[in-house]
């Protein structure tokens, strides 16, 4: 299966952007790449995927590389709401079966 | 609207007993995924649904876990002669289909402690 690599932690002031990025050198032409966080005590949350053009939506948006092998997931004005572990994860089966990593953990600072 | 919806959110079990989780997902939602997280690891692939079926049943680990799917609907994980390391929150997601721009919507989960 094609993998993911993101830093464990990262911390950010509030109401800066936060870019959160990502590298999945071994993605192969139909992989869609999808972002989720997880609050404490919550289950994860979808925030945002995309395949090979960059994404916006109401919580993010989804920057990819033109050869696909990273991605950025960018906030545009972190607040302390959004501290969470950060997901990025290569859908690659045909079943929309997702393989969790260990993600980002997201620290906001006042 | 609702979303996915688990019970109960917290059980305590003694070893050896048997358990059951409940998961109910989006109306509408044709596929259905179980999953554990064990206290500060990441996620696990347990079980997945294409409604009443389920094709994938890769992850779970031992006989001792099975789950069925009922209705297109709700979905029970159950646990027999529950062991301590079974100890941990199991989630539940859903989605529309199985196509791989699909996103997955989870509910808070079930912690579950063996004593």
């Amino acid at each position: 299966d094609a993998k993911t690599t993101q830093p464990n932690s990262m911390e950010s002031n509030e109401e800066e952007p936060v870019h959160l990025p990502c590298n999945h050198s071994t993605i192969s032409g139909t992989d869609y790449i999808h972002w989720y966080r997880q609050l404490p005590s919550q289950g994860p949350e979808y925030v945002i995927h995309g395949l090979t053009s960059n994404v916006n939506n109401r919580m993010a948006s989804l920057a990819i590389a033109e050869d696909r092998k990273s991605s950025t997931l960018i906030l545009h004005r972190a607040t302390l709401r959004d501290a969470a572990v950060y997901y990025c994860i290569l859908n690659t089966g045909t079943a929309s079966k997702l393989t969790f990593g260990t993600g980002t953990r997201l620290q906001v600072t006042l | 609207g609702a979303g996915v919806s688990q019970s109960p959110s917290n059980k305590v079990t003694e070893k050896g007993k048997d358990v059951e989780l409940r998961c109910d997902p989006i109306s509408g939602h044709t596929a259905l995924y179980w999953y554990r997280q064990s206290l500060g690891q990441g996620l696990e692939f347990l079980i997945y649904f294409q409604g009443n079926s389920a094709p994938d049943k890769s992850g779970l680990p031992s006989d001792r876990f099975s789950a069925e799917r009922t209705g297109g609907s709700v979905s029970t994980l159950t646990i027999q002669r529950t062991q301590q390391e079974d100890s941990a929150v199991y989630l539940c997601a859903s989605s529309r289909d199985t196509r791989r721009n699909s996103p997955l919507h989870f509910g808070n989960g079930t912690r579950l402690t063996v004593t």
